[in-house]
């Protein structure tokens, strides 16, 4: 019963291309994210979303997209990758706007540009 | 803008002993949560403690305490009687209680804690 979980855990592939990570969590809460850690790992926010606002962090290219189909989802779409974009990518989710908890984080997607 | 500062990269335990992490941050706002992440190699984040800044009693999970200074902007992590299942990542974080950005983590560069059996 994991309560955030993402795939694929690794991903390796070709400058250039478009991938996708997946997230769902089955805790119900309002409010899921993706952050960034890089290879010095250092965790930041790239965006937030609740099934009204979409909040994006003004450093984050807009080769990135989050897609949500309902609101146990929050995919991750990268177009076009670089080699910068090797890095580690959590999915959270947290029950904010009922009363702001602790995120709860997916076990990360490693994803490798080569 | 919000900030965490870790000053620590990486410190180092004696098997059984206690050890303090450092984390301060700046922010104008007074609601706000301050949160202490943990980060195995198995890469998994997991909370360790949380702490309300409109409470002044300082948040403690068993072996884990916190001292938070409201008005020097520090928030410190104690683990007593340190177990080799402690080392880790350890990640200071803030978010706001209110506002657009609630729930947006701010996160410290983090400290490496060894563990010395």
């Amino acid at each position: 019963d994991t309560a955030v979980s993402q795939t694929p855990k690794y991903l390796v592939t070709q400058m250039g291309n478009d991938k996708s990570i997946k997230c769902e969590q089955n805790l119900g809460h309002d409010t899921m994210y993706w952050y960034k850690q890089d290879s010095k790992k250092f965790l930041k926010i790239m965006f937030s979303y609740n099934n009204k606002e979409l909040i994006i962090n003004e450093t984050v290219p807009n080769r990135f997209s989050p897609k949500s189909p309902d609101k146990a989802h929050l995919n991750l779409h990268i177009n076009s990758l670089e080699l910068g974009d090797s890095a580690v990518y959590f999915c959270a989710s947290s029950r904010v706007r009922t009363g702001g908890t602790e995120a709860f984080f997916g076990q990360g997607t490693r994803l490798t540009v080569v | 803008a919000q900030t965490v500062t870790q000053s620590q990269p990486e410190m180092s335990v004696q098997e059984a002993e206690t050890v303090t992490l450092s984390c301060t941050y700046d922010t104008s706002e007074s609601d706000y949560y301050l949160f202490w992440y943990k980060q195995p190699p198995s890469r998994q984040m997991i909370l360790v403690i949380r702490q309300e800044a409109y409470k002044q009693q300082n948040a403690t999970e068993n072996r884990f305490s916190v001292n938070f200074q409201k008005a020097a902007k520090s928030f410190s992590l104690k683990i007593s009687d340190s177990q080799l299942g402690d080392a880790a990542m350890y990640f200071c974080a803030y978010t706001l209680l209110y506002g657009g950005s609630q729930g947006n983590l701010i996160f410290g560069k983090g400290t490496k804690l060894s563990v010395k059996p």
